[in-house]
């Protein structure tokens, strides 16, 4: 099954405890990125990547980090949350026909 | 400047009932794309239709369908006889072919639907 999957779906952690969340796809697509969804502030884009190794900052990227070392995954590092960090996370990757998949989303919860 | 407007916040009807969700978006590229995503309860975005501006045909898919008027930059979606499961909500946004949005897609900021037994 063509799919964008996340892990970990949910995550309570600590202010200032690097977190990995990790993104990977099936469906050998060059592009990926991730958004991050808070109420009033709808969905904004954190970092994409065109292809392996080529990633640039979407419109919130303070805060966090990616890599883009293989085609299928696209891991999103915190070196140190904050509780501002505390939102819904996808994923998504883009087909040639310009459409966006996304993952089930991660629940960040940081204290 | 690129923008998504969805001014239905919330939406109440009953079961059977048939919906119009309206969205309204602004560009200065004459080749871009629309998606409408639906978000239920569960949280997930699932992709509904994408439609690019070169095709202005209306699209039915089973009760769903979808009225692209380029003339008003609108990009409207009906749901007929709706359910109980259409309760979610739904996300117009647009990307563009050029520019600095070619990277992203701009969301509009949703439309809550509920639909009633």
């Amino acid at each position: 099954e063509a799919q964008v999957t996340q892990n970990p779906r949910y995550l309570i952690t600590v202010t200032g405890k690097k977190l990995t969340v990790t993104c990977s796809q099936n469906m050998n697509h060059e592009y990926m990125s991730w958004y991050r969804q808070d109420p009033g502030l709808g969905l904004r884009q954190i970092y994409y990547s065109m292809n392996v190794e080529v990633t640039d900052k979407g419109d919130v990227p303070e805060g966090y980090k990616v890599s883009r070392k293989e085609k299928r995954n696209f891991p999103l590092i915190l070196e140190s949350p904050s509780p501002n960090q505390t939102s819904l996370y996808f994923c998504a990757s883009r087909d040639s026909q310009e459409t966006q998949y996304f993952g089930p989303g991660t629940r960040l919860l940081v204290l | 400047a690129q923008k998504v407007t969805q001014a239905q916040t919330e939406i109440s009807v009953v079961e059977k009932e048939d919906v119009t969700l309206d969205c309204v978006y602004e560009t200065r590229d004459t080749t871009y794309y629309l998606f409408w995503y639906k978000q239920p309860p569960s949280g997930e975005l699932v992709f509904l239709i994408r439609r690019n501006s070169f095709d202005e045909q209306n699209e039915i898919s089973g009760r769903y369908s979808w009225n692209f008027q380029k003339s008003t930059s609108s990009f409207n979606f009906t749901i007929t006889a709706s359910q109980v499961v259409d309760s979610a909500v739904y996300f117009c946004a647009l990307s563009e072919a050029w520019g600095d949005s070619s990277y992203k897609l701009i969301f509009g900021s949703g439309t809550r639907l509920l639909v009633r037994p």
